[in-house]
């Protein structure tokens, strides 16, 4: 089955503490990227990677780092996670150049306190 | 600053009727339009699509509308379901650029 996934879909934790959420895909995509959800903003796009080793930032990139090693994984690292990235995440991978139908892992929501 | 926007942050209709769900944008550049719709403690998944060289493209019960001189869209569902009910997000991207632009969302409620 076709499917990005994203683990873990619910978190907890406490202001600078280090984490990572992974995301990966079995669909071969080149493109991966990571999205934001909060009220009243929609989707804000973090960071996208258009290719193994290649990333770049997208609309909201402050306070994040991801990496691109593998073409199926693209993990969201937050170094010193502050209150203000408590949000809803999303995963998603496309073929092409990003512009066309995205597929969306199920969200990991992230609560820093 | 907000390249889409949706600007109904609710919608209600009756089962039967028809749904219409608008999407503004500011940028010249894109080229190719989505709708998404998304329930709760899930992810957006794909609806449907559209290219700037058409000003309609239609899927079963969703029609989705593009006129470019207004850059405005619009999904119609027609007839509305109470498994309609969702949030439904409109975005927006372009060969020249490279990534999707999303609006804030509209929560459709479909009303038996």
């Amino acid at each position: 089955e076709a499917q990005v996934t994203q683990n873990p879909r619910y978190l907890i934790t406490v202001t600078g503490k280090k984490l990572t959420v992974t995301c990966s895909q079995n669909m071969n995509h080149e493109y991966m990227s990571w999205y934001r959800q909060d009220p009243g903003l929609g989707l804000r796009q973090i960071y996208y990677s258009m290719n193994v080793e290649v990333t770049d930032k997208g609309d909201v990139p402050e306070g994040y780092k991801v990496s691109r090693k593998e073409k199926r994984n693209f993990p969201l690292i937050l170094e010193s996670p502050s209150p203000n990235q408590t949000s809803l995440y999303f995963c998603a991978s496309s073929p092409g150049n990003g512009y066309t139908e995205a597929f969306f892992g199920q969200g990991t929501r992230l609560t820093v306190v | 600053d907000q390249q889409v926007k949706q600007n109904s942050p609710s919608l209600s209709v009756q089962e039967g009727r028809i749904s219409i769900l608008n999407c503004d944008y500011t940028n010249s550049m894109f080229d190719y339009f989505l709708w998404y719709k998304k329930y709760p403690a899930e992810g957006p998944t794909f609806l449907i699509s559209i290219s700037s060289i058409k000003d309609k493209n239609e899927d079963g019960r969703f029609t989705v509308f593009l006129n470019k001189s207004a850059k405005h869209l619009s999904l119609h569902i027609v007839p509305s379901q109470p498994g309609d009910s969702a949030v439904y997000f409109c975005a927006a991207g372009g060969t020249s650029y490279g990534k999707l632009t999303f609006g804030q969302g509209t929560i459709l409620t479909v009303h038996p």
